[in-house]
């Protein structure tokens, strides 16, 4: 199995604040790596896929870069609807997630 | 406007049984596959069974290998998940999702989802 860690696990951040998040696979998944935002009570909403491409209607602040083992989730500037948290998902194998980073007002 | 919406939660003993259901619109529904993916209370998300568009491969993870059978019926635009001897660690939100490329099974992001349905194993 194929073990996605994020981190960090709490990050928080301000308003207008550039954030990275990570994501580190047990083995290499190649670009097989999408990005997903989830709000309490929601269900999770696709951000990146295939590591760096965006869905249409996803901002543009939001970017995704990496490939074999190492991946991260950038928001440029952070808006007042960012705060979430955000989990990785690997599709190299069979699917498995990371444990998700709340991303706070600071 | 595409559109997952899960029924079929609730209370449950262990050991016990429930079928989940996942009524799709707004897509070819049979040109996709389809996944479950579940979530206990506070806690990061797990997948738990695929299935292709077609309905002819299954994929399971192990936890429920042989307790849990993932089906579809592309006529009904309906996904099921049918969930036999239930533990106390399948409580979750269960969420039903689409596969994000036609032609993909399992081995792809989801970008729909379901507003998911909850499932308690407790006595």
């Amino acid at each position: 199995d194929i073990q996605m860690t994020q981190s960090p696990s709490t990050l928080s951040a301000s308003v207008g604040d550039r954030v990275t998040i990570t994501c580190r696979a047990s083995q290499s998944i190649s670009s097989r790596l999408a990005w997903y935002q989830q709000k309490p009570g929601k269900a999770p909403k696709l951000l990146i896929y295939q590591a760096s491409s965006l869905p249409s209607g996803v901002p543009s602040r939001f970017s995704g870069s990496g490939s074999g083992t190492e991946f991260t989730l950038t928001i440029s500037s952070l808006q007042p609807d960012d705060f979430a948290t955000y989990s990785c998902q690997q599709y190299h194998g069979y699917s498995s997630f990371g444990q998700g980073t709340k991303l706070e007002i600071k | 406007e595409v559109q997952l919406l899960e029924s079929g939660g609730g209370l449950v003993q262990p050991g016990g049984s429930l079928r989940l259901s996942c009524a799709a619109s707004g897509f070819t529904f049979s040109s996709y596959g389809m996944s479950w993916v579940r979530q206990a209370p506070g806690k990061g998300l797990e997948w738990v069974s695929g299935i292709s568009g077609s309905g002819g491969s299954t994929y399971y993870t192990d936890s429920v290998k042989g307790r849990f059978t993932i089906s579809r019926d592309n006529s009904k635009n309906t996904l099921y998940l049918q969930m036999n001897s239930l533990r106390a660690e399948d409580t979750a939100v269960y969420y039903c999702a689409k596969i994000h490329s036609m032609g993909s099974t399992y081995r792809d992001a989801f970008d729909i989802w379901g507003q998911g349905t909850m499932v308690t194993v407790s006595s």
